[in-house]
């Protein structure tokens, strides 16, 4: 069975500041996706990868896809309050979820 | 916009009882998912539904549980007998396609489920 680990599990900053958060498999992913949620909501779909080294931007979050495709990061730049969540990185090949990063932002 | 929609949003329950948590996915979907998320742990796959029977299940997805289309909307998860470690909250997804095909998984508010 496929593990995805996440790290780090927790995260505290300041708005402004730049965070990046990993995703890491024991075996390779066929596509990625990643996934933001918030409290007492399902997850919601952020973007999804498919192609060793693909590097994806949305906004001020920048998704990239590891060359061997078994990792993947997710790095957020001038984070803010309203970034504040749950991420998940998920195989939804395998309906497998991440252990997940939970992001404060401060204001 | 279309959204996944889940009744109740908390179900409080006695252990031993039987509890029908309840979905209605988004209406063109041809691919229905149930996940649970126990208080703090990850996201965790039980069941995806497709054509009217089950397409693949987890180890969690044991002889207790069981899942229904009984009409052309609603989809449906019993558990037939709940013990106090299915305390947890409940999401229902639905995509257009099969994820394999990367198609975008669209997941409801969710049922958070109390066992006393």
């Amino acid at each position: 069975t496929q593990l995805l680990e996440q790290s780090p599990q927790f995260l505290s900053i300041q708005e402004g500041e730049n965070l990046t958060v990993y995703c890491n498999s024991s075996s390779v992913f066929s596509s990625l996706q990643w996934y933001r949620q918030e409290p007492g909501e399902g997850p919601v779909l952020l973007v999804t990868v498919v192609t060793g080294g693909e590097v994806k931007k949305l906004k001020r979050l920048t998704f990239q896809f590891g060359d061997a495709r078994k990792d993947s990061s997710l790095h957020i730049t001038a984070a803010q309050p309203g970034d504040t969540g749950l991420y998940l990185c998920a195989n939804t090949d395998k309906l497998i979820f991440g252990t997940g990063t939970r992001l404060q932002v401060f204001p | 916009e279309p959204e996944v929609t889940q009744t109740p949003s908390h179900q409080v329950t006695q252990m031993g009882q039987e509890v029908i948590l309840r979905c209605v996915p988004i209406s063109n979907h041809l691919y229905f998912y149930w996940y649970r998320q126990i208080l703090g742990q990850k996201v965790e796959f039980l069941v995806s539904f497709y054509n009217n029977e089950i397409s693949e299940k987890s180890e969690i997805f044991d002889d207790q549980f069981s899942v229904e289309r009984p009409d052309g909307s609603n989809f449906t998860l019993k558990i037939r007998s709940t013990k106090l470690e299915d305390s947890a909250m409940y999401f229902c997804a639905s995509s257009e396609g099969w994820l394999a095909g990367v198609a975008e998984q669209f997941f409801g508010p969710g049922t958070r489920l109390t066992v006393l």
